[in-house]
């Protein structure tokens, strides 16, 4: 078990679909993390949020929606994706951006497959 | 030339080999480095990370890492068919700790 928590852990929709990922960590981290991973390749960073502030965007679709309540919760939201954003999300957590000696720590992540 | 790069797999050892992991980076500003293991399915799983020149041992894990020759390795002492899995080597450049993988190596532990 980790200490990011994913939820869903699988997830099936359809193109037309808006549904959301949900990360959690209570590590009093204070930066979180989206990565995708496609079967038999390394992850690939989405967004990174420091103190709740949106720092990096890979430049991703905009399709692909981030969203950070607090500091423990980080949210995508997901709106008219196409069949290749079929993948692993991986949710990651460090203490800080700013100490590069910090490593990530991610949750279990959640499967997503659009019809 | 990648930015990281790790050796092309499978590697397979027998069980109680010691399994040698390589990988390579091409920053010399690069600061830190990590291994991570996914095994099939699941999440990367934080193994070692290192930041300073010389060996690192936690267990049967030692990291290694020499920066004048842009190399960190991971060596598994008395391997067993529990750490056949994907190994990813991570470097982080600095700013806003964004990790730069490798492809990873699939080791497979013989019994």
């Amino acid at each position: 078990d980790t200490e990011v928590t994913q939820t869903p852990k699988h997830l099936v929709m359809g193109m037309t679909n808006k549904k959301s990922l949900k990360c959690e960590q209570h590590m009093g981290h204070r930066a979180m993390y989206w990565y995708k991973q496609k079967a038999k390749k390394p992850p690939e960073l989405m967004f990174v949020y420091s103190y709740e502030k949106l720092s990096i965007n890979e430049s991703v679709p905009s399709r692909f929606s981030p969203e950070c309540p607090n500091s423990s919760l980080l949210n995508l939201h997901l709106h008219a994706l196409q069949p290749e954003d079929s993948a692993l999300y991986l949710c990651a957590s460090s203490q800080e951006t700013q100490w590069s000696n910090q490593p990530q720590h991610f949750g279990d992540g959640t499967r997503l497959s659009i019809l | 030339q990648k930015e990281v790069e790790q050796n092309s797999g499978p590697l397979s050892v027998p069980e109680g080999a010691i399994a040698s992991l390589n990988c390579t980076y091409s920053d010399r500003g690069s600061q830190s480095f990590f291994w991570y293991r996914q095994y099939s399915g699941k999440s990367p799983e934080l193994i070692m990370f290192i930041y300073s020149n010389g060996d690192k041992e936690d267990g049967r894990f030692t990291a290694q890492l020499n920066k004048a020759s842009q190399y960190v390795s991971l060596l598994i002492r008395d391997s067993q068919p529990s750490d056949s899995a994907t190994y990813l080597c991570a470097v982080n450049k600095g700013a806003n700790s964004k990790l730069t993988f490798g492809k990873g190596i699939t080791l497979s532990v013989r019994p």
